[in-house]
């Protein structure tokens, strides 16, 4: 099976900064990579897929990149709404694993 | 509006059986698989398997075949989870999400269903 691994666990910053979350394939995927984020106590949600494709009305703060086996996700400038865990997943087969999670908290 | 709307909450005892449901509407329910995805309190989101609800072709994460059953009725728009012998370790939210594109990222998800498994 192929693994997603994710970093960092956590992390806090303030609002306004630049945030970067990192997801790497044990083997490589192509760009069959999404983003979901999930707000406490909420169901996820689709931000990203394609790598790097916006779902419809995320905000365009928001952005994906990568191929292969490394990929990110960057929030430009971090709102208190983005206060969420954010997991990516492959789907480039029938297993749809995801990542751990990366928790994203306000400075 | 494509909608999943989920049964409801759910208190069992260890070695019950259960089933839960997912019931689509607002797009034709056969053209688009389900999954299932786990998310054990405090924990992260683990992906169970996914149906086909047009043959009921099912596939299952190595880590959940042989222990939960997913299955369909695509008469009534629905897809099911379930278990023929429920363990504490079952405890869980459980959703069910609409796959894009045969196999894509799941781009609707239902609002889950707390199954609590306690003696």
């Amino acid at each position: 099976d192929i693994q997603m691994t994710q970093s960092p666990s956590s992390l806090s910053a303030s609002v306004g900064d630049r945030v970067t979350i990192t997801c790497r394939a044990s083997q490589g995927i192509s760009n069959y990579l999404a983003w979901y984020q999930q707000k406490p106590g909420k169901v996820p949600k689709l931000l990203i897929y394609a790598a790097s494709t916006l779902q419809s009305g995320v905000p365009s703060r928001f952005s994906g990149s990568g191929s292969g086996t490394d990929f990110t996700l960057t929030i430009s400038s971090l709102q208190p709404e983005d206060v969420a865990t954010y997991y990516c997943q492959k789907y480039n087969s029938a297993l749809g694993t995801f990542g751990q999670g990366t928790k994203v908290e306000i400075k | 509006e494509v909608q999943l709307v989920q049964s409801g909450a759910e208190v069992k005892k260890p070695g019950e059986s259960l089933r839960i449901s997912c019931k689509g509407s607002g797009y034709s329910f056969t053209s688009y698989w389900i999954s299932w995805v786990r998310q054990m309190p405090g924990k992260g989101l683990e992906w169970m398997g996914r149906i086909d609800p047009s043959d009921s072709y099912t596939n299952y994460s190595p880590s959940f075949q042989g222990h939960v059953t997913i299955s369909a009725d695509k008469s009534i728009s629905t897809a099911y989870l379930q278990w023929s012998s429920l363990k504490a370790s079952d405890t869980a939210m459980y959703y069910c999400a609409r796959v894009y594109d045969s196999s894509g990222p799941f781009d609707y998800w239902g609002q889950g269903t707390l199954v609590t498994v306690s003696s």
